[in-house]
């Protein structure tokens, strides 16, 4: 069974502290994605990776494929980046092919 | 670009009512899926589908249902709702690459549904 699981669930920080979240997963992917959803509720997508690190602005993802973890790390938090931060594991050996979510992470940074 | 959008917003249904929850993109993606969330847990896969003319299901699927007649257009349709189908809806489209085996996920804003 394909499952994800994110650590912590909550994460409270103050304005310019590095934030770690993890997501590990159960079953080989084809990628692994990180998703923000927004107060408001709308979720868009961070990244999408199968291999190493990517880096946009202030967010970095890494993936381990043999340990099967992934990590989403944000240098110099600001208040707004507090929103849920979701990890997802697609495994379909077809483009567009379905995605199992963990539960995500809350996270809240304090000015 | 409008990108995904869903309609309505909110609604609240007695029930064993029906309704469709409506669902348009206008990147010409071909796949296009249907999520729901409740509250603490992750996304469900709903249905999704491949093109026009090709549905299958996801995870969730009891009490749904769902058509695509255009590349544009994934409504999902709940036929006798049901307190259990309280949550809040999200439906997405992706591309499709040669080659590639995952695309990006776009979502819509979201439809909050509460049966009473």
């Amino acid at each position: 069974k394909n499952e994800v699981e994110q650590s912590p669930q909550n994460l409270t920080a103050q304005e310019g502290e590095f934030i770690t979240i993890n997501c590990s997963y159960s079953v080989g992917i084809s990628a692994l994605h990180w998703l923000q959803q927004h107060p408001g509720g709308g979720i868009v997508s961070l990244f999408m990776l199968s291999s190493g690190k990517k880096k946009h602005g202030r967010l970095i993802a890494t993936i381990n494929i043999q340990e099967k973890h992934s990590s989403l790390h944000i240098t110099a938090s600001h208040p707004r980046d507090s929103a849920v931060y979701i990890c997802a594991n697609g495994t379909g050996e077809t483009s567009g092919s379905r995605l199992t979510f963990g539960e995500g992470t809350q996270l809240t940074v304090n000015p | 670009n409008a990108g995904v959008t869903q309609t309505p917003k909110f609604r609240i249904l007695k029930i064993g009512q029906s309704m469709t929850l409506q669902c348009t993109q206008d990147m010409n993606h071909n796949y296009m899926y249907w999520y729901r969330q409740d509250p603490g847990m992750g996304l469900k896969l709903i249905y999704y589908s491949v093109g026009a003319g090709i549905t299958d299901k996801g995870e969730v699927p009891n009490g749904y249902n769902v058509s695509r007649s255009t590349t544009e257009d994934f409504p999902l349709r709940l036929e006798l709702a049901a307190p259990s189908q309280t949550s809040v809806y999200f439906c997405a489209s992706s591309t499709q690459v040669m080659g590639r085996k995952q695309e990006t996920q776009y979502f819509g804003p979201g439809t909050r549904l509460l049966v009473l």
